[in-house]
């Protein structure tokens, strides 16, 4: 079956510590996007990527990096620069990226806490 | 400014019974999408229905249809013969038009929390 698959579902991160996020999706997608989740503040987006070797920053990239090396996966390093880090973190994907119609589809998610 | 706003933290709803969940937006964009989606306790997120700013009639699938009033900017999501694998949390989201040489993204609001009685 097809869809996208988030690893961990759990991790934790001591302090200081750089941590990376798995995200694999088999969906043949061309478009993949990094959520930030907090209780009470809905979805924001951390980071997007429309073509394989580019992303552009969301609205809360800081402390955060990506890359896009293949069509299929498009990991999520929580670096020492992000100072409150704890939070459920969503990736998702769409076929592309240019039209008002594109919805997302998303994976299970990683809660991210620290030590 | 908030793009989409949820003004319902928490709603309560008997089982059978109907339900609006409210959602405002803001945009000054002639073309764009709302989008509703539903988080269970397991944390996916589960696309529910769509609605184009063109469209002239509301959008409904199955249980779900999105009572859309432009000229107020809503987009209210009505679930009809509520069952108790409703409850969830349930988000609205907008896209707005695709900006040449830009990526567009799914705008979020904050949730409203539905949860289904006996």
């Amino acid at each position: 079956d097809g869809g996208i698959t988030q690893s961990p579902k759990y991790l934790f991160r001591k302090e200081g510590q750089n941590v990376t996020l798995s995200c694999e999706q088999n969906l043949n997608h061309d478009a993949m996007y990094w959520y930030r989740q907090d209780p009470g503040q809905g979805l924001r987006l951390i980071y997007y990527s429309q073509i394989v070797n580019d992303f552009q920053k969301g609205d809360i990239a800081e402390g955060y990096s990506v890359s896009r090396e293949k069509k299929e996966s498009f990991p999520l390093t929580v670096t020492s620069a992000q100072k409150n880090p704890t939070a459920f973190y969503l990736c998702a994907s769409s076929i592309k990226d240019r039209t008002t119609n594109e919805k997302l589809f998303f994976g299970s998610g990683t809660q991210l806490s620290v030590l | 400014a908030q793009k989409i706003t949820q003004t319902q933290p928490g709603m309560f709803v008997q089982e059978k019974e109907a339900v609006t969940l409210d959602c405002t937006y803001d945009t000054s964009d002639q073309s764009y999408g709302l989008f509703w989606y539903k988080q269970p306790s397991s944390g996916e997120m589960i696309f529910l229905i769509y609605q184009g700013s063109y469209d002239e009639q509301n959008a409904t699938e199955g249980r779900y249809s999105l009572n859309f009033q432009k000229a107020r900017k809503s987009a209210n999501l009505v679930i009809s013969a509520s069952q108790l694998g409703d409850s969830a949390m349930y988000f609205c989201a907008m896209r707005e038009d695709v900006i040449t040489g830009g990526g567009n993204k799914l705008t979020f609001g904050t949730g409203t929390q539905l949860k289904v009685e006996l």
